[in-house]
């Protein structure tokens, strides 16, 4: 099975420009979670989302948004970029067979802003 | 905040079984403990996780203690390709459907010694 896939692989933006990403789950799993890692505040959660409704949102500004699309796949915005919004972002994705299922992870966007 | 603690950083010699501790003294009886493991420039790899019994697969096993206050990672024979940094931690699962996003803490750096 393929893993989780996330495209682009790396992406330069300027402050003030917005940015989508992408994020593909494992086949047959309708649950996907965003994650930001940064250096100084490590891993944080953004936000999860199942069946095409978001369940579940971290503590982060509204800048930060995402969709689901029927097929799972899913999108995150982040908009009026800011130097700080320089991270690695991560994509996650589970089956929801049992509720305890794991998260399996992509390799992350990496954002640099300028 | 996470909700473990760990040693920042620990030594294995290759071959040798690697046991990496985690304190989760505040755990609740609707959280599991995961485990994952993050190569640098990579997304976190999903390791084990458990509830209240011990657990083994390919990879790993998970001993969780009675009381369920911490828990011990065991890598039974560790190579060079383990050397990564080890997340422990503990995510609320409601019986109704949905856990919590996974918080994670600043982990401990395992380095595997030749």
């Amino acid at each position: 099975k393929a893993g989780v896939t996330q495209t682009p692989r790396y992406l330069i933006k300027t402050r003030g420009q917005q940015v989508t990403l992408s994020c593909s789950p494992i086949s047959g799993h309708r649950s996907v979670s965003w994650y930001q890692q940064t250096p100084g505040q490590g891993l944080q959660f953004l936000f999860e989302y199942f069946s095409e409704t978001q369940r579940n949102k971290g503590n982060f500004p509204g800048r930060f948004s995402g969709r689901q699309f029927s097929n799972s796949r899913s999108e995150m915005n982040v908009s009026t970029l800011e130097l700080g919004d320089s991270a690695l972002y991560l994509c996650a994705s589970s089956n929801q067979a049992g509720n305890a299922s794991p998260l399996h992870f992509g390799n992350g966007t990496r954002l640099t802003v300028t | 905040d996470a909700k473990t603690t760990q040693p920042p950083s620990m030594d294995c010699a290759e071959g040798r079984a690697a046991n990496l501790p985690c304190n989760h003294s505040t755990i609740s009886g609707n959280e599991y403990v995961y485990w994952y493991r993050q190569i640098h420039s990579q997304g976190p790899q999903y390791i084990i996780h458990g509830l209240k019994n011990n657990e083994t697969n390919e990879m790993a096993s998970l001993i969780i203690t009675e009381d369920r206050k911490s828990s011990t990672l065991i890598l039974p024979h560790a190579t060079l390709r383990d050397t990564a940094v080890y997340y422990c931690i503990v995510r609320v699962v409601y019986s109704g459907g949905g856990a919590d996003g996974l918080t994670f803490g600043k982990g401990t750096h395992l380095i595997i010694q030749p």
